[in-house]
């Protein structure tokens, strides 16, 4: 069963520094996919990056990359340069792809606060 | 191109009460699924469909049933209301055609607050 662990409940970080979210995943199916969505305070989900297993290339997309670590069954979600309106919740998720499994699962979460 | 649409938005029911979560995409995509998202807790996963006439449960099934005619809609009912099914509930799309993001990036609704007193 896939599982999606995310340790860190809230974290502060300074405007303009990087900050990494943890993500961790537990999986036994070779092939899946690794996501984040950022939540901000009203509320909608929106899809950040996505990483697949077999991808040779760790996932970018403007300021957000993915550092995924295969071995140690790690997604972590970087962002470069904050800014205040990164201010959110912060979601990973994973779905398995082998066999046809269309489940997504979520992680608990991480809150990000970006101070001025 | 309106994407999901979830309707209403806001939403009080009295424990026993009936009602149903209703959830329209137009992207002609052929998966479909509702969560509920509760604090501390991230989100959950309630009933899915991979096309019309298909559905199947998810991790929290419990209290909730759907149906899917159509690829557009893909309804959630609630049975018989009961104060643990106080939340936020979100419907999520996404499509079957291209690969890694293209197709695997998930469309959510704006979703629904529910309070069961």
């Amino acid at each position: 069963a896939q599982k999606i662990t995310q340790t860190q409940p809230g974290m502060f970080v300074q405007e303009k520094e990087a900050v990494t979210l943890d993500c961790t995943y537990d999986t036994s199916d070779p092939s899946y996919g690794l996501f984040w969505y950022k939540q901000p305070s009203s509320g909608e989900m929106i899809f950040l990056i996505y990483q697949g297993s077999y991808d040779q290339q760790n996932a970018t997309e403007g300021r957000y990359s993915l550092n995924f670590q295969k071995a140690r069954k790690s997604a972590n979600l970087v962002i470069s340069a904050s800014q205040l309106g990164d201010s959110a919740m912060y979601f990973c998720a994973m779905r398995e792809l082998g066999g046809g499994y269309q489940k997504v699962t979520f992680g608990t979460g991480t809150k990000l606060q970006v101070i001025p | 191109n309106a994407g999901v649409t979830q309707t209403p938005k806001f939403q009080v029911l009295k424990t026993g009460q009936s009602m149903t979560l209703q959830c329209a995409q137009d992207m002609n995509h052929e998966y479909m699924s509702w969560y509920r998202q509760d604090p501390g807790m991230g989100l959950r996963l309630i009933h899915y469909s991979v096309g019309a006439g298909i559905t199947d449960q998810g991790e929290v099934p419990n209290g909730y049933n759907v149906s899917r005619s159509t690829t557009e809609d893909f309804p959630l009912r609630l049975l018989s209301a009961a104060p643990s099914q106080t939340s936020v509930y979100f419907c999520a799309s996404r499509g079957s055609t291209g690969s890694g993001a293209t197709n695997e990036k998930l469309f959510f609704g704006s979703g629904t607050q529910l309070s069961v007193l």
